[in-house]
């Protein structure tokens, strides 16, 4: 079973549609990182969450940080084909060496 | 710019071959991961190095080794190569110093074992 359950697996909307991913556990994490990996690239770090309840936005991304720490979400505002790609959330151990990833939710973005 | 490279971005190998995937980073960071990626799974950590020539495991190290004899430098070995292990391969390192929430990836290996 995963640590972390991303959902949906996959989004396919039109371009100025609004969305919204979840990344959930059922335990309580000290932070949680969410990533996008663009096809053909490895991931890329977007933010990190430290606070429950802690709301951090980029641009036309907001990222929700759960009160109880055991959720996140991510949502985009007039989603654009650039915003094409997997978004993966991932949380890391105490000593951050190592680094457990859920497995993505795939969005397209038509034009 | 941190950059992370991998030998190969595509790679095609027989059954029982030896595969060796080799990563370099330039920033001088001490952390270096290596994990595999497979649909529906994430991406799975298979050994990660703190330091030249110190390894430890991560979730899934069978049928893989790893050498870190320089500090930019962090090579997977597949012993034996066989099917189950296809897979796209993400190299990443960290620093102690900087953000230790933040890895940097490489661009990936698409192994293909026939």
């Amino acid at each position: 079973t995963q640590l972390l359950e991303q959902s949906p697996q996959f989004l396919s909307i039109q371009e100025g549609e609004n969305l919204t991913v979840y990344c959930n556990s059922s335990s309580v994490f000290s932070s949680l990182q969410w990533y996008r990996q663009e096809p053909g690239e490895g991931p890329v770090l977007l933010v990190t969450v430290v606070t429950g309840g802690e709301v951090k936005k980029l641009k036309r991304l907001t990222f929700q940080f759960g009160d109880a720490r055991k959720d996140s979400s991510l949502h985009i505002t007039a989603a654009q084909p650039g915003d094409t790609g997997l978004y993966l959330c991932a949380l890391s151990s105490y000593n951050f060496n190592k680094f457990y990833f859920g497995s993505g939710t795939k969005l397209n973005v038509k034009p | 710019d941190v950059k992370v490279t991998q030998s190969s971005r595509y790679l095609v190998k027989r059954t029982g071959e030896k595969v060796f995937l080799e990563c370099v980073q330039d920033m001088d960071h001490e952390n270096m991961f290596w994990y595999r990626q497979d649909p529906g799974l994430g991406l799975r950590l298979i050994y990660f190095s703190y330091d030249v020539k110190m390894k430890e495991k991560g979730d899934i190290p069978e049928g893989y080794s790893v050498s870190r004899e320089k500090k930019e430098r962090f090579s997977l070995i597949l012993e034996s190569a066989s099917t189950n292990q296809t897979s796209m391969y993400l190299c990443a390192s960290s620093s102690e110093q900087g953000d230790p929430y933040e890895q940097y990836f490489g661009p990936g290996t698409r192994l293909t074992v026939t």
